[in-house]
């Protein structure tokens, strides 16, 4: 039952170019949407995330966009940078503490 | 350290020996989470603790995984008669109310 999904496993972009990581959900009673970064060896981080009453939210280089109709979010890196290499969860739920996450994609930024 | 604390940090065992694994959270936080991520797959859902609340253990795969947490605080995820399926990184939550998770490192378990 993937009510999340990440699509693309991996992901190669060139330093100081856009990264774009995309994120689909089933569930229209997801309200909450959040993107996690992991790198080897450890946690996932938070990194961004955003709620149904928006559809966008920005902070520095990353910025969340909420498509609610269809139902997809998506991560923009700008300008992305080497050590942004990871991999990038997604995760979705009504609420903070019912999230699903994604099975996550490989981004490799190259210098 | 403020962050989520997990041990150990690698575990190697026997199929079918029991194994424990402990997550100490970020100090206050009220709800705890235990995930596990296989090979090439996402993060699952196995249990969630809020409070003094009964947990959900909704995510649990079978009746050889347990958890607890106690006085509020340190969480111990208990798998009896261990499978070779059951390899995979073990990875604990805290969080504040209606606030995102914050992760420990998690547990790499590995099941000869």
């Amino acid at each position: 039952d993937q009510q999340v999904k990440q699509n693309s496993p991996s992901l190669s972009v060139q330093e100081g170019r856009i990264s774009i990581l995309n994120c689909d959900y089933t569930n229209s009673m997801f309200d909450y949407f959040l993107w996690y970064k992991k790198y080897p060896a450890e946690g996932p981080t938070f990194l961004i995330s955003i709620s149904s009453i928006k559809d966008k939210n920005e902070d520095g280089r990353f910025t969340v966009f909420l498509n609610k109709s269809a139902k997809h979010l998506s991560l923009h890196i700008v300008p992305s940078q080497p050590g942004d290499s990871a991999v990038y969860f997604c995760a979705a739920g009504p609420f903070y503490n019912d999230m699903r996450f994604g099975a996550g994609t490989r981004l490799t930024v190259k210098p | 350290g403020a962050g989520v604390s997990q041990s150990p940090s690698n575990k190697v065992t026997e199929k079918g020996k029991d194994v424990e694994l402990r997550c100490d959270p970020i100090s206050g936080h009220t709800a705890l989470y235990w995930y596990r991520q296989s090979l090439g797959q996402g993060l699952e859902f196995l249990i969630y603790f809020q409070g003094n609340s009964a947990p959900d253990k909704s995510g649990l795969p079978s009746d050889r995984f347990s958890a607890e947490r106690t006085g509020g605080s340190v969480s111990t995820l208990t798998i009896q008669r261990t499978q070779q399926e059951d390899s995979a990184v073990y990875l604990c939550a805290s969080s504040a109310t209606n606030s995102p998770l914050h992760f420990g490192n998690g547990t790499r378990l590995t099941v000869t």
